[in-house]
């Protein structure tokens, strides 16, 4: 059974589209990342939910929204796609314990592409 | 702000060969992860240190933490040709239970 899965794998769109990924865990964690990585392979936290509330939202634009329909479900919806919006998105999950930040399990990813 | 900062950025070995890679950090830590990626794939997790330890092993991996130096090595023993991936560290704030803040990674290529 897939730990965290995303869909689609693959996204090719035009610029102003609106889309969204969809990512489910069935690991029973609290927690739920989105993350960009880019061309250069550097990966940036987006947001993250805790229990279906919103515990981290960086420094993010507005047409990007994440949606906690459950612990186990977490959606990025994007309006307005532009070029830069181009990037791999992952998404992940983990438990948040007393120590800290554990591990964290990752989703295959969802390739973006805006042309 | 970047947390996590591997060094090498690219590192070709033989297999058999082990493969060091470095990270450094500026803030304090309360845990130390490591993460594997292979091309087009997602993030694997490979071994966590908490700030109060100093080694950890597991399996061909070796993982020390020097919190003085603020940074940390990841050893590979007796690589293979399928240890070829990007390994990145991770670091969980002191001061913070939710972020995790990954470095720019180290892309291990290990030749037959």
């Amino acid at each position: 059974d897939t730990a965290v899965s995303q869909t689609p794998k693959y996204l090719v769109t035009q610029m102003g589209n609106d889309k969204s990924i969809k990512c489910e865990q069935n690991l029973g964690h609290d927690t739920m990342y989105w993350y960009k990585q880019d061309s250069k392979k550097f990966l940036k936290i987006m947001f993250s939910y805790n229990n279906k509330e919103l515990i981290i939202n960086e420094t993010v634009p507005n047409r990007f929204s994440p949606k906690s329909p459950d612990k186990a479900h977490l959606n990025l919806h994007i309006n307005s796609l532009e070029l830069g919006d181009s990037a791999v998105y992952f998404c992940a999950s983990s438990h948040l314990g007393l120590a800290g930040v554990l591990t964290q399990y990752f989703g295959p990813g969802t390739r973006l592409l805006v042309l | 702000s970047q947390q996590g900062e591997e060094d090498p950025q690219a590192l070709s070995i033989q297999e058999g060969e082990n493969a060091t890679m470095n990270c450094s950090y500026k803030t304090s830590i309360n845990n130390l992860q490591w993460y594997r990626q292979n091309s087009g794939r997602g993030l694997v997790h490979l071994i966590l240190i908490r700030s109060n330890e100093r080694e950890k092993h597991s399996g061909r991996l070796r993982v020390t933490l020097d919190t003085s130096k603020k940074s940390s090595s990841l050893l590979i023993t007796a690589s293979r040709a399928a240890d070829t991936a990007s390994y990145f560290c991770a670091t969980a704030p002191a001061r913070s239970n939710y972020k995790l803040t990954f470095g720019k990674g180290t892309l291990l290529t290990v030749n037959p």
